[in-house]
């Protein structure tokens, strides 16, 4: 199938651990993205890299730290872990950049990681 | 720096009963783009329009967006429950943000 494949889907972990969420697609796009949604909903990006180079950083702390070896993955590894990191975080991927309007084609996002750290 | 906001935030409606979100935004947008995100899942595509006063139909779904290319707005004809969740505007300004979202709930 294509998609965007994100894993794991649950990550139940304590404060100050180190954790990883991976992120895969296969639909060929240019451009993928970190999304965090907090418990209101809010959609708020975080990073966003194309063809492996990071165009988008947010304000996000600098435990948090995106890798994208190839233009098919963006993980995303987070330091530190703190309560107010829970949250479900989105990947996200498009046909353009975030900064473009080849992003017309709309994103297709992951199904998402429900982050809860205790 | 650029808002989307997205009104009513919550929004009941008897099941048949008509629904609409509408999304402002503080800057001119290129495009807007809708979303809808079920209750445990995650946003999933559902339109773009790019011209300024440009209406889009899916099915009981219609979508405009404003001559002024600032605001938006999705309306939802006769409500099913499989219309719940929530909706998202995102557009593209100066970035491409998304909406603060309307949760919708259809009571059967």
């Amino acid at each position: 199938d294509t998609a965007v494949s994100q894993t794991p889907k649950y990550l139940v972990t304590q404060m100050g651990n180190d954790k990883s969420i991976k992120c895969e697609q296969n639909l060929g796009h240019d451009t993928m993205y970190w999304y965090k949604q907090d418990s209101k909903k809010f959609l708020k990006i975080m990073f966003s890299y194309n063809n492996k180079e990071l165009i988008i950083n947010e304000t996000v702390p600098n435990r948090f730290s995106p890798k994208s070896p190839d233009k098919a993955h963006l993980n995303l590894h987070i330091n530190s872990l703190e309560l107010g990191d829970s949250a479900v975080y989105f990947c996200a991927s498009s046909q353009g950049t975030g900064r473009s309007l080849l992003a017309n084609y709309g994103y297709t996002f992951g199904s998402g990681t429900r982050l809860t750290v205790v | 720096g650029q808002q989307v906001m997205q009104i009513p935030q919550y929004q009941h409606v008897q099941e048949g009963e008509d629904f609409t979100t509408y999304c402002n935004s503080s800057t001119t947008l290129s495009n807007i783009q809708w979303y809808k995100q079920r209750p445990g899942g995650h946003p999933v595509f559902l339109i773009q329009l790019v011209k300024s006063g440009e209406v889009k139909k899916q099915k009981r779904l219609t979508f405009q967006f404003g001559e002024a290319k600032k605001n938006s707005s999705l309306h939802i004809t006769a409500t099913q429950t499989t219309d719940v969740g929530t909706y998202f505007c995102a557009g593209l300004g100066n970035q491409f943000y998304f909406g603060t979202g309307t949760s919708l709930t259809v009571i059967p």
